[in-house]
């Protein structure tokens, strides 16, 4: 049972649009809601969270949205730039316990 | 400033053989985790530790052993590799389950 559904799996935009993420979850329980980005060859890192007592976090260009009432989350990158070109992932858990993944969005930003 | 190293970076291995996948965290970390990554299928957690002397299966465990006897040292034994097994396969770390993972460059398994 997937927990955690991202979409799309693939999305391609042009360099100064905006990238648009999206994932939904299940679980009601889950309270931290990270975002995962990858540059091909190397591990995934942080890139931004947000836990739900709050329905929006930026930092920069990246914005978190979230909808506790549809139980959706999305990344926003605005101005997407070249570098941005990585695959995505979204993740949530539920206190303690351990993180479950979305499947990942491959994201190109074309110059 | 090491983080999380993982050895070999590249391997081939033959149907059957065995291997050993290397990582070693400098952070003092008490949670340690393998995923392996497919394409269309994310991040899989394969086996995890919260702890020194401490292990327990993930989502895809079989094919795979896993030890934890030092806080900075979590290796993954393939014990028979399969086609199936070819893969890439990420070491994380964590302070806790609820934070941030840090991840290794990763090992691209191949087995043929």
């Amino acid at each position: 049972q997937q927990q955690v559904k991202q979409s799309p799996q693939s999305l391609i935009v042009q360099k100064g649009g905006i990238s648009i993420i999206n994932c939904a979850y299940e679980n009601t329980a889950f309270d931290y809601f990270p975002w995962y980005q990858q540059f091909p060859g190397k591990g995934p890192a942080l890139l931004i969270a947000i836990r739900p007592d709050v329905s929006e976090k930026k930092e920069g260009r990246f914005t978190i949205s979230f909808n506790k009432s549809a139980k959706q989350f999305s990344l926003h990158i605005m101005d997407s730039q070249p570098g941005d070109s990585a695959t995505y992932f979204c993740a949530a858990s539920r206190g303690s316990e351990k993180l479950v993944f979305g499947k990942g969005t491959k994201l190109t930003v074309n110059p | 400033n090491a983080g999380v190293t993982q050895t070999p970076k590249f391997q081939v291995l033959k149907t059957g053989q065995s291997m050993t996948l290397q990582c070693a965290q400098d952070m003092n970390h008490e949670y340690m985790s393998w995923y392996r990554q497919d394409p269309g299928m994310g991040l899989r957690l394969i086996h995890y530790s919260v702890g020194a002397g401490i292990t327990d299966q993930g989502e895809v465990p079989n094919g795979y052993n896993v030890s934890r006897s030092t806080t900075e040292d979590f290796p993954l034994r393939l014990l028979s590799a399969a086609p199936s097994q070819t893969s890439v396969y990420f070491c994380a770390s964590s302070p806790d389950w609820a934070g941030e993972l840090f991840f290794g460059e990763g090992s691209r398994l191949t087995v043929l």
